[in-house]
């Protein structure tokens, strides 16, 4: 079945440590985005990346990295420099103008 | 900027009890509008969509028609069920804008008790 993939579904990480969230789709679309979801803010976007090798930052880049390195892939990780980032992250692929979502990695800091 | 307002939550309702989420936009272009549902603990899947001014999107009982005249999009449904129960999120796609990004509301969460 095709579809988008994220992993692991909890994640849980020291405070000061970096931490990479896995999104993975076979859906043969180009364009990727990251999301991060607070309870009553909806969702806000971290990066997306709409081919190979390049990347853009969305409203809440700050204190996050992403990588697009094959068509297939769009790791998020989540540095240190990152104030607070207890929260539930979805990736999201997009085709003829339609986001497809994958589950969803949700992050607590201890 | 664009901006999706959506009528804050909770909502709960008994079942078979009408439903309408109330949403509307702010936008420079031509918009695309879409209603998205997340269950809990899961993604976001697409409800329906409307692409141009009167389109009425459905699915599943659910129904949202594009008005311009009002920039809303009001989501209904004429008799819920238990398994409706949900997070529903309004978001819009600016014609304008170059990529597929999209603009969301901070959702409406819906509970339908038996």
């Amino acid at each position: 079945d095709g579809g988008i993939t994220q992993s692991p579904k909890y994640l849980f990480r020291k405070e000061g440590q970096n931490v990479t969230l896995s999104c993975e789709q076979n859906l043969n679309h180009d364009a990727m985005y990251w999301y991060r979801q607070d309870p009553g803010q909806g969702l806000r976007l971290i990066y997306y990346s709409q081919i190979v090798n390049d990347f853009q930052k969305g409203d809440i880049a700050e204190g996050y990295s992403v990588s697009r390195e094959k068509k297939e892939s769009f790791p998020l990780t989540v540095t240190s420099a990152q104030k607070n980032p207890t929260a539930f992250y979805l990736c999201a692929s997009t085709r003829l103008g339609e986001q497809f979502f994958g589950p969803g990695t949700r992050l607590t800091v201890l | 900027g664009d901006s999706v307002t959506q009528m804050e939550g909770p909502v709960t309702l008994s079942e078979e009890a009408f439903l309408t989420i109330n949403c509307t936009y702010t936008a420079t272009g031509y918009p695309s509008l879409f209603w998205y549902v997340q269950y809990p603990g899961e993604g976001l899947q697409l409800l329906l969509k409307a692409t141009k001014a009167d389109d009425k999107g459905s699915n599943k009982g659910f129904e949202a028609t594009y008005r311009k005249e009002t920039t809303s999009f009001h989501l209904e449904k004429g008799s819920v069920q238990v398994s409706d129960s949900a997070v529903y999120f309004c978001a819009l796609r600016d014609s304008g804008a170059g990529s597929y990004q999209l603009t969301f509301g901070k959702g409406t969460k819906l509970s339908v008790i038996p």
